[in-house]
């Protein structure tokens, strides 16, 4: 089955750097691929997302690029703010009707001020 | 402007006493899933309803049953509380099964003593 692998496990930047988190996935028919922002004591927020028929996503500050091929996914966060810090999660989606998604294990993002 | 609302946010129960958490959405979404959260993990699929369709997870324990009375609403009954049942339960809604924008609740920390 699938399955994510997400890097690194933790980043710690300054307010006003950028951040980059990447994912991996093993199931080439996977086909769209979520980012969510969990803080602390809430559910998880989508993000920004992107499906296998696109390369590159923007929303903001927020980026995610998708390379079929390698079979890799990454978000950028730029210009980071204090608020930005929180948990993110990865995703990918099988491409199959009935199937759940598969998350990765989370990066935990600390903007520093 | 909430759109999956989980009640309550915090739920103490006692060892071996059954215990209800609830889910509603206002997105008029065929798909409701409920997910375990431990702590500095991600979400664990527990199972899934489409419409009054159940999907139960391979490895989720009998311990755990849900029930989706209609479509706004859907319950996680867990009828013998374990030390190890301890964690955050998310609701999540979606359109359909394949590919869709997952959208989550805010969660219910649920504590075992």
């Amino acid at each position: 089955g699938e399955n994510v692998e997400q890097h690194p496990s933790t980043l710690s930047v300054q307010e006003g750097d950028s951040a980059v988190i990447k994912c991996t996935y093993s199931d080439s028919a996977s086909n769209y691929f979520p980012w969510y922002k969990q803080e602390l004591g809430k559910g998880p927020q989508l993000i920004i997302d992107i499906r296998s028929n696109v390369g590159e996503k923007k929303d903001q500050r927020i980026a995610v690029t998708l390379n079929k091929t390698a079979k890799h996914f990454s978000l950028h966060i730029t210009e980071t703010q204090p608020e930005d810090s929180a948990v993110y999660f990865c995703a990918a989606h099988p491409g199959r009707a009935g199937t759940a998604l598969i998350f990765g294990k989370g990066t935990t993002l600390s903007v520093s001020s | 402007d909430a759109m999956v609302i989980q009640n309550p946010r915090y739920q103490v129960t006692q060892f071996g006493k059954p215990v209800t958490l609830s889910c509603s959405q206002t997105l008029n979404h065929n798909v409701m899933y409920w997910y375990q959260q431990k702590s500095s993990q991600a979400p664990k699929l527990l199972f899934h309803y489409y419409d009054k369709d159940f999907n139960n997870e391979a490895d989720t324990p009998d311990n755990f049953q849900s029930r989706r009375p209609n479509t706004s609403f859907c319950f996680l009954d867990i009828r013998s509380p374990g030390l190890g049942d301890a964690a955050m339960y998310l609701c999540a809604t979606s359109v359909g099964l394949s590919s869709y924008e997952q959208y989550f609740g805010p969660g219910t920390r649920l504590t075992v003593t």
